[in-house]
């Protein structure tokens, strides 16, 4: 069980809107550490798309933002595309280790 | 262009030990902390542990401590995971991150490593 707690899926139409959330506790994100994004597609590495909460790397499509509040955070992806199926995970820090959540499975439609 | 390159799939037996590699490149090797990460088939991300290759300075997850080793060469921009004696558990795909202010910006391309009898 992962320390931080994800859907295991959500789905979407093209050019729909869909969130993920990312729960934690006070040990972790309530804690004030900073939450990071990865996108996994098939066969690959993961993928950094939202770094410090809310912030994008250069190349990730503005599609994509994030956002955190008190104990949680929340991956947005507007203008749902074919090419965004992927799995999604958060990433933040607990006691200073390094912690992932489980990982959501993200269906567009 | 920043890169990191590991090394390639690993077929082993149990009881075997194993080093796999993670060569980085474009940027100040010994100046980022190097993160390991476990994939099991069908699953999810698992921190393991990381190293800072200026110093050698190492930090394990509870889960990992005593299971696997990480070491680094500065001179050759290069960082290990080694086992000295694997399980079938040990089964996975194992990944190099660079460790940034931003996160694990760069990600190596995985290694694969199969441990069966």
């Amino acid at each position: 069980q992962s320390v931080l707690t994800q859907p295991p899926s959500v789905s979407g139409a093209p050019g729909q809107r869909v969130t993920i959330s990312c729960t934690g506790s006070s040990s972790n994100i309530g804690a004030g550490y900073n939450v990071h994004w990865y996108q996994q597609l098939p066969g690959t590495a993961p993928k950094l798309v939202i770094y410090g909460n809310d912030n994008r790397p250069s190349g990730v499509p503005d599609r994509f933002s994030g956002s955190k509040s008190g104990t949680s955070a929340s991956l947005a992806i507007t203008g749902l595309q074919a090419e965004d199926e992927a799995v999604y995970y958060c990433q933040s820090y607990d006691r200073r280790l390094s912690v992932f959540g489980g990982g959501t499975k993200l269906t567009v439609l | 262009e920043v890169q990191l390159v590991q090394s390639g799939p690993e077929v082993k037996k149990p009881g075997e030990s194993l080093k796999i590699s993670c060569r980085g490149s474009g940027y100040n090797f010994d100046t980022y902390w190097i993160d390991w990460v476990r994939q099991t088939p069908g699953k999810g991300l698992e921190w393991m542990g990381s190293i800072f290759p200026g110093d050698s300075d190492s930090k394990y997850s509870p889960s990992f401590q005593g299971q696997v080793t990480f070491s680094a060469d500065e001179s050759i921009s290069t960082a290990y995971l080694q086992w000295s004696s694997l399980r079938a558990s040990d089964t996975a795909i194992y990944f190099c991150t660079r460790t940034s202010t931003r996160g694990y910006d760069r990600w190596g391309q995985g290694t694969l490593v199969t441990v069966s009898s």
